[in-house]
């Protein structure tokens, strides 16, 4: 079946506007992960969702980051009044149930602020 | 915070020879993976060790743990030129987040 899928592949933005990045996880995968990855770095966590709620949101870097799943499947990662340090690939990965099952990632969204 | 380290950070290898990366980690571990990331594409699961095994194999992969140093290495053996990528080890904290090392970024020249 279909992998995990991030759109948009690439985003170029101004600092201090509002972007929304998408996630399709593998269909039936209950566990939805959010990561940022810089340059030369490895993928950093940022929130966690088990079905339509946040299980974790410890990684958010401060309250201009915000997601959502509202039904258990999409999801949505929010960035308000964008920072040219908010620059990174967002990587997207679900698993059937989260725990220690496997993590599927997408190809990820590069966002460019400007 | 990184949990891992890997090192080297990059190594430059023939094609057809064998190249061995590690990683060390910080706390004590479920289980510790192995991912690998070409130039542009996601992460792609390669293997995952736990706590209680020494040794693992898949198709040219050995990956090797030793809880007592808290370590790991990946070998790739007989390199191919599609196995340029960079390769990261990452392990799950007690909230199950996988917490990444910097990754090893793996060139094999033709």
């Amino acid at each position: 079946g279909a992998g995990v899928s991030q759109t948009p592949s690439n985003k170029v933005t101004e600092k201090g506007k509002y972007v929304e990045l998408r996630c399709d996880p593998i269909s039936g995968h209950t566990a939805l992960y959010w990561y940022r990855q810089s340059l030369g770095q490895g993928p950093e966590f940022l929130i966690y969702f088990q079905g339509t709620g946040a299980a974790d949101d410890s990684g958010l870097p401060n309250d201009r980051f915000f997601a959502v799943r509202p039904e258990g499947s999409v999801s949505t990662l929010k960035i308000q009044r964008t920072e040219r340090g908010d620059s990174a690939v967002y990587l997207c990965a679900s698993s059937l149930a989260g725990g220690l099952n496997e993590q599927f990632f997408g190809p990820g969204t590069r966002l460019t602020v400007l | 915070s990184q949990q891992g380290e890997e090192d080297p950070q990059a190594l430059s290898i023939q094609e057809g020879e064998n190249a061995t990366m590690n990683c060390s980690y910080k706390t004590s571990i479920n289980n510790l993976q192995w991912y690998r990331q070409n130039s542009g594409r996601g992460l792609v699961h390669l293997i995952l060790i736990r706590s209680n095994e020494r040794e693992k194999h898949s198709g040219r992969l050995r990956v090797t743990l030793d809880t007592s140093k808290k370590s790991s290495s990946l070998l790739i053996t007989a390199s191919r030129a599609a196995d340029t990528a960079s390769y990261f080890c990452a392990t799950p904290d007690s909230n199950y987040q996988l917490i990444w090392g910097a990754g090893t970024k793996l060139i094999i020249k033709p």
